[in-house]
């Protein structure tokens, strides 16, 4: 099994709907990112979270350490939030900014 | 500047050529990495550097081999390699201490022929 699960594996949408990836996790942790992956490359970082919830825009993350469990949710998605969303951990016991990354979520939103 | 660089963002190599792959920033971070992504796959660890420094080698063939010239620059000089190493090449930074958190640069888009 692996330490950090997420689901769905896959998503598809309509535009304007509400979106939820979820991610859990199996070890003690330091940290939880949220990132964001568009065919072709490069990696960009959404969210760190520690505790709580966090909001940018129409993406809201929000953590419960205690049932060791996330959730992205994007508000009103749109057919550019289409891309792969990786859940990524620090454990807590390794060094430094070592992550262990999910499997990822294949967002598609369909206009 | 919190953006990490890759040159280049395509390479195409045969089995017998050397070439290497460039990472740049300008954070000030004094941590770098190297990944190795295949498709529909999360990034796999290779190699970070602390204070210029090899702290960590996920023992990766010595085909691949790591450099750190100084705080803002990461080689990955290749030599030899094999099909299966044709993969998207991801180099982040992060600083070291306080949040760690990493920024991915664009990536290199490496097949091996």
């Amino acid at each position: 099994k692996n330490e950090v699960e997420q689901s769905p594996q896959n998503l598809t949408a309509q535009e304007g709907e509400f979106i939820t990836i979820n991610c859990s996790y199996s070890v003690g942790i330091s940290a939880l990112h949220w990132l964001q992956q568009h065919p072709g490359g490069g990696i960009v970082s959404l969210f760190m979270l520690s505790s709580g919830k966090k909001k940018h825009g129409r993406l809201i993350a929000t953590i419960n350490i205690q049932e060791k469990h996330s959730s992205l949710h994007i508000t009103a998605s749109h057919p550019r939030d289409s891309a792969v969303y990786i859940c990524a951990v620090r454990r807590r016991e390794t060094s430094g900014s070592r992550l262990t990354f999910g499997e990822g979520t294949q967002l598609t939103v369909n206009p | 500047d919190t953006e990490v660089t890759q040159t280049p963002k395509h390479l195409v190599m045969g089995m017998t050529n050397k070439k290497s792959l460039k990472c740049e920033q300008h954070m000030g971070h004094r941590a770098m990495y190297w990944y190795k992504q295949k498709a529909k796959k999360p990034p796999e660890l290779m190699f970070v550097y602390s204070y210029e420094k090899l702290s960590i080698n996920e023992s990766v063939p010595s085909r691949f081999s790591p450099e750190c010239p100084n705080s803002s620059l990461l080689n990955l000089h290749l030599h030899a390699l094999q099909p299966e190493d044709s993969a998207l090449y991801l180099c982040a930074s992060s600083p070291l201490g306080g949040s760690y958190e990493q920024y991915f640069g664009p990536g290199t888009r490496l097949t091996v022929t």
